[in-house]
């Protein structure tokens, strides 16, 4: 069974701050992982996606990163902001969820906290 | 465009009553998602339906949890009797059979 696990579980860092989300997961027969953003009170937000073929994706300020034998994937957000605030969470996709299932096996999330 | 929409936004409801959601997609989007998630954990599938059929629904309680999603289109998730340990957030998403998910802003269920 999958099992995605995200450290720190909660992260406080100063507005101009680079920073590092890091995600493991268990087994590496994994279709995609991607990482969400959920405000309060609201829906996630797919932030990016990594297919397992690649390495890295980047979006703006955003990179994520993906090593799929070591079971790891690091989300790096450079020059943080105010509004970067939230909860980040990291998502994998398994080859063997089924035909045509798109299941996807949560962390428990970061949360992000950016002091102006 | 129109987000996925969700109704209600909150509900509090008795253990053993019953109660039912009701998620609208993005137009066009073939797949529709239901999560549940409670404090402090990840999103947990709960039904995938593409079109008017269901993909996977390994994670739904079939005992008190039913979603029918009608013409491919709206869906509604019913719990009946609900229990203290249904007290989450359920989530809709909508997808246009790719990976990438559209998520409404959810339904925070309070069981007394």
């Amino acid at each position: 069974k999958q099992e995605v696990t995200q450290i720190p579980a909660a992260l406080s860092v100063p507005e101009g701050e680079n920073l590092v989300l890091n995600c493991s997961f268990t087994d590496s027969a994994i279709y995609n992982l991607q990482w969400f953003r959920q405000d309060p009170g609201k829906g996630l937000t797919s932030l990016l996606l990594i297919q397992s073929s690649q390495r890295e994706q980047t979006s703006g300020r955003l990179n994520a990163s993906l090593d799929k034998s070591s079971g790891r994937s690091t989300l790096y957000i450079a020059a943080s902001q105010p509004g970067d605030s939230a909860t980040y969470l990291c998502a994998v996709r398994g080859l063997y969820s089924g035909a045509g299932s798109y299941q996807l096996t949560f962390g428990k999330g970061t949360k992000l906290s950016v002091i102006p | 465009e129109a987000g996925v929409a969700q109704s209600p936004r909150y509900k509090i409801i008795e253990k053993r009553q019953s109660v039912a959601f009701w998620c609208n997609p993005i137009s066009g989007h073939a797949t529709l998602y239901w999560y549940q998630q409670i404090l402090g954990q990840g999103p947990k599938l709960l039904i995938q339906f593409q079109n008017n059929g269901v993909v996977d629904d390994s994670q739904l309680p079939k005992d008190r949890f039913s979603a029918e999603r009608l013409k491919g289109v709206d869906s509604t998730l019913k719990i009946q009797p609900a229990k203290l340990e249904d007290s989450a957030v359920y989530l809709c998403a909508s997808s246009p059979l790719t990976d990438t998910q559209y998520f409404g802003p959810g339904t925070r269920l309070t069981v007394l």
